[in-house]
């Protein structure tokens, strides 16, 4: 079984609008993290905001905030005000494991296009 | 300055050749990791170190041969690789415990 699934390959907003980027996750960790990244054109991956199994709030970093539900294992990403830039692959990923070693699973991405 | 860097960034080799990938982190990380990211799949990882020790090798065929002679730097050397090994080359880097990942750029790499 995958252990991440995006299901939206690609995704269109328009410009200053909200968009829910979907991810679910699939662990039998009582302990692990979620996290989002940003994937521009050039290559590099950006971190966006992380999750903790344990985090009772939903975490939120400026206009991103990860829609958390722990009970149907999904962790979506919540872009609010949508901006050109925002243009790009997102990915989303879990982190399993504890102390020196992590180990972490990456879904299949889903490629957002922002419309002006 | 970015925390994680990579070179080169783009490398073009054939198949009898021998090249290596470098990856240096400058955020004081203790573990670093190599993906592989190809076309229309998710990321793949390769190679795990933590604290300069190798703790995981996702049955990576052994063309591809990781080093790391030292908490900030990372290398994954290539020799006699195939046209499929063509995808873009991903270095990570993280604290010891529960934190997220920092990338660097990215290689892109081709085989002729």
């Amino acid at each position: 079984a995958q252990k991440i699934t995006q299901t939206q390959p690609g995704m269109f907003v328009q410009e200053k609008e909200a968009v829910t980027l979907d991810c679910t996750y699939d662990t039998s960790d009582q302990s692990y993290g979620l996290f989002w990244y940003k994937q521009p054109s050039s290559g590099e991956m950006i971190f966006l905001i992380y999750q903790g199994s344990y985090d009772e709030q939903n975490a939120t970093e400026g206009r991103y905030s990860l829609n958390f539900q722990k009970a149907r294992k999904s962790a979506n990403l919540v872009i609010s005000a949508s901006q050109l830039g925002d243009s790009a692959m997102y990915f989303c990923a879990m982190r399993e494991g504890r102390g020196n070693f992590n180990k972490f699973y990456f879904g299949s991405g889903t490629k957002l296009n922002v419309k002006p | 300055e970015t925390g994680v860097t990579q070179t080169p960034r783009h490398l073009v080799m054939g198949m009898t050749n021998k090249k290596s990938l470098k990856c240096e982190q400058h955020l004081g990380h203790n573990a670093m990791y190599w993906y592989k990211q190809s076309a229309k799949k998710p990321l793949e990882l390769m190679f795990v170190y933590s604290l300069e020790e190798r703790v995981e090798n996702n049955s990576v065929p052994s063309r591809f041969s990781p080093e790391c002679p030292n908490s900030s730097h990372l290398f994954l050397h290539l020799h006699t690789l195939q046209p499929e090994d063509s995808a873009l080359y991903l270095c990570a880097s993280s604290p010891a415990g529960y934190n997220e990942q920092f990338f660097g750029p990215g290689t892109r790499l081709t085989v002729l």
